[in-house]
Protein backbone atom coordinates (compact mmCIF):
# COMPACT_ATOMS: atom_id res chain seq x y z
CA UNK A 1 0.00 0.00 0.00
CA UNK A 2 1.15 3.76 -0.26
CA UNK A 3 1.33 5.72 1.62
CA UNK A 4 2.93 8.04 4.88
CA UNK A 5 3.78 6.36 7.67
CA UNK A 6 4.97 8.08 11.14
CA UNK A 7 6.44 6.99 14.04
CA UNK A 8 6.02 6.89 16.51
CA UNK A 9 2.53 7.02 17.47
CA UNK A 10 2.54 8.60 20.52
CA UNK A 11 5.97 10.14 22.15
CA UNK A 12 6.46 11.02 25.89
CA UNK A 13 9.73 13.37 26.49
CA UNK A 14 11.53 14.78 29.33
CA UNK A 15 12.10 18.37 29.46
CA UNK A 16 15.32 19.47 28.09
CA UNK A 17 15.81 16.30 25.56
CA UNK A 18 15.76 16.10 22.00
CA UNK A 19 13.35 13.84 20.37
CA UNK A 20 13.08 12.81 16.71
CA UNK A 21 10.11 12.21 14.67
CA UNK A 22 9.72 9.85 11.60
CA UNK A 23 8.56 10.14 8.34
CA UNK A 24 8.34 8.19 5.70
CA UNK A 25 6.30 8.08 2.34
CA UNK A 26 6.41 5.60 -0.01
CA UNK A 27 4.30 7.55 -2.84
CA UNK A 28 7.63 8.78 -4.97
CA UNK A 29 6.43 12.57 -3.94
CA UNK A 30 8.92 15.00 -4.39
CA UNK A 31 7.76 17.80 -1.58
CA UNK A 32 7.20 16.90 2.34
CA UNK A 33 5.92 19.11 5.10
CA UNK A 34 5.96 19.24 8.83
CA UNK A 35 2.74 20.73 10.54
CA UNK A 36 1.82 20.83 13.99
CA UNK A 37 -1.41 20.96 14.99
CA UNK A 38 -3.29 22.28 18.49
CA UNK A 39 -6.88 22.37 19.68
CA UNK A 40 -8.90 25.18 18.08
CA UNK A 41 -5.15 26.29 16.49
CA UNK A 42 -5.20 23.64 12.84
CA UNK A 43 -2.36 23.56 11.39
CA UNK A 44 0.69 25.70 11.12
CA UNK A 45 3.80 25.28 9.12
CA UNK A 46 6.94 24.43 10.75
CA UNK A 47 9.11 22.88 7.82
CA UNK A 48 9.04 21.82 4.03
CA UNK A 49 10.85 20.22 2.05
CA UNK A 50 10.92 20.58 -1.85
CA UNK A 51 13.42 18.50 -3.13
CA UNK A 52 16.24 16.00 -1.47
CA UNK A 53 18.58 17.70 0.48
CA UNK A 54 16.84 21.16 0.40
CA UNK A 55 14.17 22.43 2.77
CA UNK A 56 12.59 25.87 4.00
CA UNK A 57 11.78 27.18 7.34
CA UNK A 58 7.81 27.37 7.63
CA UNK A 59 5.78 30.17 10.15
CA UNK A 60 6.64 28.08 13.22
CA UNK A 61 10.03 27.03 12.97
CA UNK A 62 11.97 28.10 16.06
CA UNK A 63 13.03 25.04 18.02
CA UNK A 64 12.93 22.35 15.25
CA UNK A 65 14.88 21.01 12.70
CA UNK A 66 14.87 18.32 9.90
CA UNK A 67 16.94 16.95 7.67
CA UNK A 68 16.02 15.77 3.80
CA UNK A 69 18.99 12.84 2.33
CA UNK A 70 16.52 10.47 1.31
CA UNK A 71 13.58 11.04 -1.04
CA UNK A 72 11.00 9.19 0.87
CA UNK A 73 12.46 10.61 4.57
CA UNK A 74 11.86 13.35 6.34
CA UNK A 75 12.55 13.45 10.04
CA UNK A 76 11.82 16.31 12.32
CA UNK A 77 13.25 17.06 15.63
CA UNK A 78 11.54 18.99 18.31
CA UNK A 79 14.72 20.22 20.48
CA UNK A 80 14.92 21.66 24.37
CA UNK A 81 14.47 25.02 22.56
CA UNK A 82 11.29 24.65 22.03
CA UNK A 83 9.07 26.28 24.16
CA UNK A 84 5.85 24.24 24.37
CA UNK A 85 6.06 21.56 22.26
CA UNK A 86 3.19 19.57 23.72
CA UNK A 87 1.12 18.83 20.20
CA UNK A 88 -0.07 16.46 17.33
CA UNK A 89 2.53 16.59 14.45
CA UNK A 90 1.64 15.51 10.94
CA UNK A 91 3.39 14.79 8.14
CA UNK A 92 2.83 15.37 4.47
CA UNK A 93 3.72 15.25 1.10
CA UNK A 94 2.80 16.30 -2.44
CA UNK A 95 3.63 14.82 -5.90
CA UNK A 96 5.19 18.29 -6.72
CA UNK A 97 5.38 21.13 -4.21
CA UNK A 98 7.95 24.18 -5.82
CA UNK A 99 6.29 26.32 -9.05
CA UNK A 100 3.12 23.98 -9.09
CA UNK A 101 0.04 23.38 -6.53
CA UNK A 102 -0.92 20.55 -5.76
CA UNK A 103 -2.33 18.36 -3.46
CA UNK A 104 -1.03 17.63 -0.10
CA UNK A 105 -1.45 13.66 1.79
CA UNK A 106 -1.20 13.22 5.38
CA UNK A 107 0.15 11.00 7.91
CA UNK A 108 -1.70 9.53 10.79
CA UNK A 109 0.23 11.88 12.99
CA UNK A 110 2.56 11.61 16.24
CA UNK A 111 1.11 12.81 19.56
CA UNK A 112 4.06 14.14 21.42
CA UNK A 113 3.91 14.77 25.22
CA UNK A 114 6.10 16.88 27.23
CA UNK A 115 6.38 15.40 30.97
CA UNK B 1 -1.88 39.37 8.21
CA UNK B 2 -2.98 37.50 5.48
CA UNK B 3 -5.30 34.46 6.81
CA UNK B 4 -8.01 31.61 6.09
CA UNK B 5 -11.13 31.91 8.08
CA UNK B 6 -13.25 29.68 9.48
CA UNK B 7 -16.22 31.22 11.78
CA UNK B 8 -18.13 28.35 13.28
CA UNK B 9 -16.04 26.66 16.12
CA UNK B 10 -18.27 24.04 16.85
CA UNK B 11 -21.44 23.00 14.96
CA UNK B 12 -24.39 20.43 16.23
CA UNK B 13 -26.83 19.12 13.79
CA UNK B 14 -29.29 15.73 14.07
CA UNK B 15 -29.08 13.69 11.39
CA UNK B 16 -30.54 14.54 8.20
CA UNK B 17 -30.32 18.32 8.90
CA UNK B 18 -28.79 20.31 6.21
CA UNK B 19 -24.88 21.37 6.44
CA UNK B 20 -23.05 24.89 5.78
CA UNK B 21 -19.85 25.09 7.13
CA UNK B 22 -18.47 28.96 6.10
CA UNK B 23 -14.88 29.43 5.08
CA UNK B 24 -13.43 32.69 4.44
CA UNK B 25 -9.60 33.77 2.70
CA UNK B 26 -7.95 37.41 2.50
CA UNK B 27 -5.74 36.84 -0.47
CA UNK B 28 -5.69 38.41 -3.75
CA UNK B 29 -5.15 37.13 -7.10
CA UNK B 30 -5.49 33.18 -7.96
CA UNK B 31 -5.92 30.62 -5.35
CA UNK B 32 -6.74 26.65 -5.21
CA UNK B 33 -8.69 25.76 -2.41
CA UNK B 34 -9.19 22.78 -0.36
CA UNK B 35 -11.64 21.06 2.24
CA UNK B 36 -9.78 18.39 4.54
CA UNK B 37 -11.52 16.19 7.35
CA UNK B 38 -10.37 14.02 10.32
CA UNK B 39 -12.94 11.72 11.77
CA UNK B 40 -11.94 10.80 15.09
CA UNK B 41 -8.82 8.67 15.34
CA UNK B 42 -7.86 8.45 11.27
CA UNK B 43 -5.75 10.62 9.17
CA UNK B 44 -6.31 14.07 7.39
CA UNK B 45 -8.25 13.22 4.36
CA UNK B 46 -9.00 15.67 1.34
CA UNK B 47 -12.34 15.78 1.10
CA UNK B 48 -12.63 18.27 -2.29
CA UNK B 49 -10.28 20.60 -3.93
CA UNK B 50 -10.75 23.68 -6.41
CA UNK B 51 -7.95 24.38 -8.81
CA UNK B 52 -10.17 26.35 -11.78
CA UNK B 53 -12.99 25.45 -13.88
CA UNK B 54 -16.75 24.86 -12.55
CA UNK B 55 -16.80 26.90 -9.19
CA UNK B 56 -18.99 23.92 -7.71
CA UNK B 57 -16.57 21.65 -6.74
CA UNK B 58 -18.03 17.78 -5.69
CA UNK B 59 -16.06 15.30 -3.45
CA UNK B 60 -16.22 12.54 -1.95
CA UNK B 61 -19.53 11.28 0.62
CA UNK B 62 -21.65 13.73 -0.99
CA UNK B 63 -20.24 16.94 0.32
CA UNK B 64 -19.54 19.73 -2.25
CA UNK B 65 -18.26 23.34 -2.30
CA UNK B 66 -18.79 26.94 -3.96
CA UNK B 67 -15.87 29.08 -4.70
CA UNK B 68 -17.49 32.64 -4.58
CA UNK B 69 -14.64 35.17 -5.70
CA UNK B 70 -15.85 37.97 -5.37
CA UNK B 71 -16.85 37.54 -1.75
CA UNK B 72 -13.45 35.34 -1.03
CA UNK B 73 -15.53 32.06 -0.40
CA UNK B 74 -15.45 28.43 0.07
CA UNK B 75 -17.92 27.19 1.72
CA UNK B 76 -18.43 23.34 2.28
CA UNK B 77 -22.27 22.20 2.35
CA UNK B 78 -24.16 18.60 2.78
CA UNK B 79 -27.89 18.32 2.26
CA UNK B 80 -28.28 15.80 4.73
CA UNK B 81 -25.66 14.82 7.55
CA UNK B 82 -25.12 11.36 8.62
CA UNK B 83 -23.88 10.37 12.24
CA UNK B 84 -20.91 9.34 10.34
CA UNK B 85 -19.96 12.64 9.13
CA UNK B 86 -18.94 13.66 13.14
CA UNK B 87 -15.23 14.96 12.29
CA UNK B 88 -13.71 18.09 12.43
CA UNK B 89 -13.44 19.50 8.94
CA UNK B 90 -10.60 22.23 8.16
CA UNK B 91 -9.89 24.31 4.86
CA UNK B 92 -7.26 25.15 3.79
CA UNK B 93 -5.69 27.56 0.70
CA UNK B 94 -2.74 27.63 -1.41
CA UNK B 95 -1.95 31.69 -1.77
CA UNK B 96 -0.73 33.17 -5.03
CA UNK B 97 2.61 31.88 -5.78
CA UNK B 98 5.11 34.14 -4.27
CA UNK B 99 8.23 32.96 -5.67
CA UNK B 100 10.13 32.28 -3.03
CA UNK B 101 9.11 28.66 -2.22
CA UNK B 102 7.04 26.05 -2.57
CA UNK B 103 3.21 26.62 -3.10
CA UNK B 104 2.10 26.64 0.78
CA UNK B 105 -0.99 25.36 2.43
CA UNK B 106 -2.57 27.53 4.87
CA UNK B 107 -5.35 26.27 7.23
CA UNK B 108 -8.26 27.82 9.22
CA UNK B 109 -8.54 26.58 12.47
CA UNK B 110 -11.26 23.73 11.94
CA UNK B 111 -14.87 23.55 12.85
CA UNK B 112 -15.70 20.21 14.93
CA UNK B 113 -18.86 19.38 13.45
CA UNK B 114 -21.08 16.84 15.70
CA UNK B 115 -24.07 14.60 14.27
CA UNK B 116 -27.09 13.40 16.50
CA UNK B 117 -28.64 10.59 15.67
Amino acid sequence: DGGITQSPKYLFRKEGQNVTLSCEQNLNHDAMYWYRQDPGQGLRLIYYSQIVNDFQKGDIAEGYSVSREKKESFPLTVTSAQKNPTAFYLCASSRQGAKFPDTQYFGPGTRLTVL
Amino acid sequence: AQSVSQHNHHVILSEAASLELGCNYSYGGTVNLFWYVQYPGQHLQLLLKYFSGDPLVKGIKGFEAEFIKSKFSFNLRKPSVQWSDTAEYFCAVNPPYSGAGSYQLTFGKGTKLSVIP
